[in-house]
């Protein structure tokens, strides 16, 4: 089985630090996602990587930045924590490659809950 | 723009009833469609998918129909039990497009004993 796994589980920092969410999966997956969960707003995409090195903004970027140095480490950034970016972040993987759909299907960690004072 | 979205916000069923929880979606290119499950506390997990050259998959008590027609997805889960209580989401995705999935705001099903 796929298993995505991200660093902790609870966080908790203050306002104006720089934090770091790491999640790191271990089949080879090309795709990348980090998501945002927050009550009555669903999943919010934030950014993902279909590659090395490679970044794409997703639906709700501005506050945050990714890193992927290696194929199978994705990384969230919060440069500057504010309070409205407490929230559940979900990382996500897919296998990519091709057109078949079903290499979109994600694989999801059991998520960070950040809460920034 | 594009959006899945679920009927009922809320479902309560008694433990080994069948459960359905509904989906409808916009986007009419959509042709790949996934239900997640996420228990308390957990990510969401993988539970079935369907094609849109199909209109009905069956797993492990659970049954996915696809209505192309008016857009709707309905998740059926059959002898509902306790472990069943969760938040269920719908995805769409068409190759055709950014490929990504998109979400519905999820259902949340709890089971009466």
């Amino acid at each position: 089985d796929v298993k995505v796994t991200q660093s902790s589980r609870y966080l908790v920092k203050r306002t104006g630090e720089k934090v770091f969410l790491e999640c790191v999966q271990d089949m080879d997956h090309e795709n990348m996602f980090w998501y945002r969960q927050d009550p009555g707003l669903g999943l919010r995409l934030i950014y993902f990587s279909y590659d090395v090195k490679m970044k794409e903004k997703g639906d709700i970027p501005e506050g945050y930045s990714v890193s992927r140095e290696k194929k199978e480490r994705f990384s969230l950034i919060l440069e500057s924590a504010s309070t409205n970016q407490t929230s559940m972040y979900l990382c996500a993987s897919s296998r990519g490659q091709g057109t078949d759909a079903t290499n979109e299907k994600l694989f999801f960690g059991s998520g960070t809950q950040l809460s920034v004072l | 723009g594009e959006s899945v979205g679920l009927h009922l916000p809320t479902l309560s069923v008694q433990e080994g009833d069948n459960s359905i929880i509904n989906c409808a979606y916009s986007n009419s290119a959509s042709d790949y469609f996934i239900w997640y499950k996420q228990e308390s506390g957990k990510g969401p997990q993988f539970i079935i998918d369907i094609r849109s050259n199909m209109d009905k998959r069956q797993g492990q008590r659970v049954t996915v129909l696809l209505n192309k027609t008016v857009k709707h997805l309905s998740l059926q889960i059959a002898a509902t039990q306790p472990g069943d209580s969760a938040v269920y989401f719908c995805a769409d995705l068409s190759v055709q497009g950014a490929q990504k999935l998109v979400f519905g705001q999820g259902t949340r099903l709890t089971i009466n004993p």
